[in-house]
């Protein structure tokens, strides 16, 4: 049983589309989390969920609007994409604030 | 000056050696501290919460100094299979943001 699943798991687009990426985890968790790691391998924080509550937005363009439907799921849709968003897009979740997070397997995001 | 530093590394090391890496914090009101592994395209995944006592799980030890505000990984008796990118994240205060480093690359040589 996957803990944290994302799909899909690749997706390749050209710019200006929009696209959505699905996170569900089976962990029990309060809190749920999306990064961005881009192509130097920087995982930078993106937003921070608390149960289906935004907490943090990191100065993310208003492009990207994450969604909570339930503690179990938050998704993301990005508007109007563009080269700059290729990257790799990592949900993750903690039990509560501060705790152990526990990362998806990854969306490997390419714009063309 | 970044808010968690790593050295990138790489660290190429023969089988069988003992190997430490530091992640220095700048933030004092940092509380939760971790050490994360990410293989070549793969997700992070947790190694160990690093704990003030430090902590050990295996040939795996962690540990926190405050006073200097930085943790260490040792690795002793390191295996082909250690071979990754070991991350440090840092929790501020109780928060749910993390900041994490960019990773010290390791490379167990046979």
């Amino acid at each position: 049983d996957t803990a944290v699943s994302q799909t899909p798991k690749y997706l390749v687009t050209q710019m200006g589309n929009d696209k959505s990426i699905k996170c569900e985890q089976n962990l029990g968790h309060d809190t749920m989390y999306w990064y961005k790691q881009d192509s130097k391998k920087f995982l930078k924080i993106m937003f921070s969920y608390n149960n289906k509550e935004l907490i943090i937005n990191e100065t993310v363009p208003n492009r990207f609007s994450p969604k909570s439907p339930d503690k179990a799921h938050l998704n993301l849709h990005i508007n109007s994409l563009e080269l700059g968003d290729s990257a790799v897009y990592f949900c993750a979740s903690s039990l509560r604030a501060a705790g152990a997070q526990y990362f998806g397997p990854g969306t490997r995001l390419l714009v063309l | 000056r970044k808010e968690v530093e790593q050295d990138p590394g790489p660290f190429n090391v023969p089988e069988g050696a003992t190997v430490a890496f530091n992640c220095t914090y700048s933030n004092s009101a940092s509380q939760s501290f971790f050490w994360y592994r990410q293989d070549c395209r793969k997700e992070p995944k947790l190694l160990m919460s690093v704990y003030s006592s430090g902590n050990e799980d295996g040939r795996f030890t962690a540990q926190l100094n405050r006073a200097s505000q930085y943790i260490s990984l040792l690795i002793r008796d390191s295996k082909l299979s250690d071979s990754a990118t070991y991350l440090c994240a840092v929790n501020r205060g109780g928060t749910y943001k993390y900041i994490f480093g960019t990773g010290t690359r390791l490379k167990v040589l046979a």
